[in-house]
């Protein structure tokens, strides 16, 4: 079975504070995405990333910046955290080929203070 | 620009009935068409992805089909149990070079009811 964790399920933290957000796969898979999800706005894609040290802008990109520096893992990094950063953040995986399902973690609810 | 809609937005059944959610696409041009789940507060779990050649797709109580022409798929749940209680998220795959790009609707909450 896929696995795709997520460093943590629940975070607190304040206004202007760097935030790291942890994301490991399993399946050596060589894409990986990183969602935002609000209530009425959906899944919104933020980064995504089709290889080791790449990685390409999504839909709502401002305020946030990526590091993928191993195949198995994407980090989402909060420059400076504001209120509106405020939701619920998904991972997901897939192969390269794009035909197949992406896999999604179990999601981390940020909260800025 | 491709959009996603899913209606109705949240539906309240009885234990045992057969149902209908609707997904809409505004591009007939998409690689493949995926069906989540996603129980509150967790991730999304796949359900069934129907490539663009494909008309149907089946998983046990579960049947998804898909008509490219007219921008729409529907994801049939026979005999509904309260553990299907959910909200249910079609996406469709742009297939931007090999990078699978989703762009979902706004989900379907479903709740069955014993």
């Amino acid at each position: 079975d896929v696995k795709v964790t997520q460093s943590s399920r629940y975070l607190v933290k304040r206004t202007g504070e760097k935030v790291f957000l942890e994301c490991v796969q399993d399946m050596d898979h060589e894409n990986m995405f990183w969602y935002r999800q609000d209530p009425g706005l959906g899944l919104r894609l933020i980064y995504f990333s089709y290889d080791v040290k790449m990685k390409e802008k999504g839909d709502i990109p401002e305020g946030y910046s990526v590091s993928r520096e191993k195949k198995e893992r994407f980090s989402l990094i909060l420059e400076s955290a504001s209120t509106n950063q405020t939701s619920m953040y998904l991972c997901a995986s897939s192969r390269r080929t794009g035909s197949e399902t992406q896999y999604f973690g179990p999601g981390t609810r940020l909260l800025v203070l | 620009k491709q959009e996603v809609t899913q209606i109705p937005a949240a539906l309240s059944v009885p234990e045992g009935e057969n149902l209908v959610l609707n997904c809409s696409f505004t591009d007939s041009a998409i690689y493949n068409l995926q069906w989540f789940r996603q129980d509150p507060g967790k991730g999304l779990t796949s359900l069934l992805l129907i490539q663009s050649s494909q008309r149907e797709q089946t998983s046990g109580r579960l049947n998804a089909s898909l008509d490219k022409s007219s921008g729409r798929s529907t994801l049939y749940i026979a005999a509904s149990q309260p553990g299907d209680s959910a909200t249910y998220l079609c996406a469709v795959n742009l297939a931007m070079g090999n990078t699978g790009k989703l762009i979902f609707g706004q989900g379907t909450t479903l709740q069955v009811k014993p």
